[in-house]
């Protein structure tokens, strides 16, 4: 079955490490999401690829980096300079493009993101 | 003021009864979305739509694009209904990138 592969489930950092969070998809869609989620709050965007080798910055983008050198892979990488880094991640992905306007998002199981 | 407001926050229903979750954004948008998150975290996509209304199964969704309101309905609820119920609207073409509102957290009792 397609999906999105979101990995692990349950990751610890401890303060000054950068850690890594996998998002793997085999859906064929152009384009990767990652979201932050916050007790209280929605879905806040980090970054976003919409083809291989491209990414943008989302709305919350600071102490984060991400890489898109396979379409099926969109790793998020948490670094020391996120401050408050604990959080639920998501990521999602879609067919984007011309004449593939306001498609579905396809969303993982998530990434609970905890500090030792 | 979030461009995206849920309301209500929390809602608790006993099984059988029929429930109603709105949606009210500020922005201009291309579509609507309703997901579903259970306890687990994993999101499922229920309905997109731009206009008019949508059914699948027992759950309902309409849009009121003048008014910019949508309400989500379940019919004849379950407590396999018992989630979290988000609205998310659509404003950037072809990126696809979405505004998410709070959440809305189901209870539904047997």
């Amino acid at each position: 079955d397609g999906g999105i592969t979101q990995s692990p489930k349950y990751l610890f950092r401890k303060e000054g490490q950068n850690v890594t969070l996998s998002c793997e998809q085999n859906l064929n869609h152009d384009a990767m999401y990652w979201y932050r989620q916050d007790p209280g709050q929605g879905l806040r965007l980090i970054y976003y690829s919409q083809i291989v080798n491209d990414f943008q910055k989302g709305d919350i983008a600071e102490g984060y980096s991400v890489s898109r050198e396979k379409k099926e892979s969109f790793p998020l990488t948490v670094t020391s300079a996120q401050k408050n880094p604990t959080a639920f991640y998501l990521c999602a992905s879609s067919i984007v493009g011309v004449g593939y306007s306001n498609q579905p998002q396809h969303f993982g199981d998530g990434t609970r993101l905890s500090i030792l | 003021k979030n461009e995206v407001e849920q309301s209500p926050q929390n809602l608790t229903a006993q099984e059988g009864e029929f429930i109603t979750i709105n949606c009210s954004y500020s922005v201009g948008i291309s579509a609507l979305h309703w997901l579903q998150q259970h306890p687990g975290g994993g999101i499922v996509s229920l309905f997109m739509l731009s206009s008019g209304k949508k059914k699948h199964g027992r759950l309902i969704a309409t849009i009121n694009i003048q008014e910019k309101h949508s309400s989500l309905h379940i019919t004849a609820s379950h407590p396999r209904d018992s989630a979290v119920y988000i609205c998310a609207v659509g404003y950037g073409g072809a990126t696809n990138k979405l505004i998410f509102g709070t959440g809305t957290l189901l209870a539904v009792q047997p």
